[in-house]
């Protein structure tokens, strides 16, 4: 059974700073991977999706990487902004697994002005 | 607006109440589901259709009742729910499904059941 894990659960940072957000998955058989950002109480905005063939996808102050043999991806994300302070989600869709999208429990992310 | 829209944005409904969550796209996408989010839990899937067929059931109890008269609407029939069904009720389509391409999510409808 595929388990996503998302590290660290919780960050919060000064406005300006560079992060990283973690993301791993036990069973590298996977399509894809995608990552959502979600405001309190709304639903899920997509941000990058990297297809299993890929190793990294890039937009605007965002880059994800996916190293799929080792079951990790990363969310960078440059100079950090109060407007980016929301719950950010981590999720894999398995070859084995039909239409299954399974997500991480996520990591919640405050900027500081 | 993502081009996933989902009706009502809240819905409060007492545990002997009927009532219909809809969802809709007009992103050509063929593949539609019903995610549920609880408070401190990860997002489950409930039900998958792919050209208006179910093809995926997540154990889900009888009182959700999906219906997918078309590749763009989804809707999910509630009735005789229980309180611990509370939760963010998301929708999602795809071109397909198990698709290279990704998931669009609407915004939700957030569910209390009294």
């Amino acid at each position: 059974k595929q388990e996503v894990t998302q590290i660290p659960a919780a960050l919060s940072v000064p406005e300006g700073e560079n992060l990283v957000l973690n993301c791993s998955f036990t069973d590298s058989a996977i399509y894809n991977l995608q990552w959502f950002r979600q405001d309190p109480g709304k639903g899920l905005t997509s941000l990058l999706l990297i297809q299993s063939s890929q190793r990294e996808q890039t937009s605007g102050r965002l880059n994800a990487s996916l190293d799929k043999s080792s079951g990790r991806s990363t969310l960078y994300i440059a100079a950090s902004q109060p407007g980016d302070s929301a719950t950010y989600l981590c999720a894999v869709i398995q070859e084995t697994s039909g239409s299954r999208l399974t997500f991480g429990e996520g990591t919640q992310l405050t900027v500081n002005p | 607006e993502t081009g996933v829209t989902q009706t009502p944005r809240h819905l409060v409904m007492g545990m002997t109440n009927k009532k219909s969550l809809k969802c809709e796209q007009h992103l050509g996408h063929n593949a539609m589901y019903w995610y549920k989010q609880s408070a401190k839990k990860p997002l489950e899937l409930m039900f998958v259709y792919n050209f208006k067929e179910q093809t995926e059931n997540n154990s889900v109890p009888s009182r959700f009742s999906p219906e997918c008269p078309n590749s763009s609407h989804l809707f999910l029939h509630l009735h005789t729910l229980q309180p611990e069904d509370s939760a963010l009720y998301l929708c999602a389509s795809s071109p397909r499904a198990a698709t290279l391409y990704g998931y669009t999510f609407g915004s939700g409808t957030r569910l209390t059941v009294v």
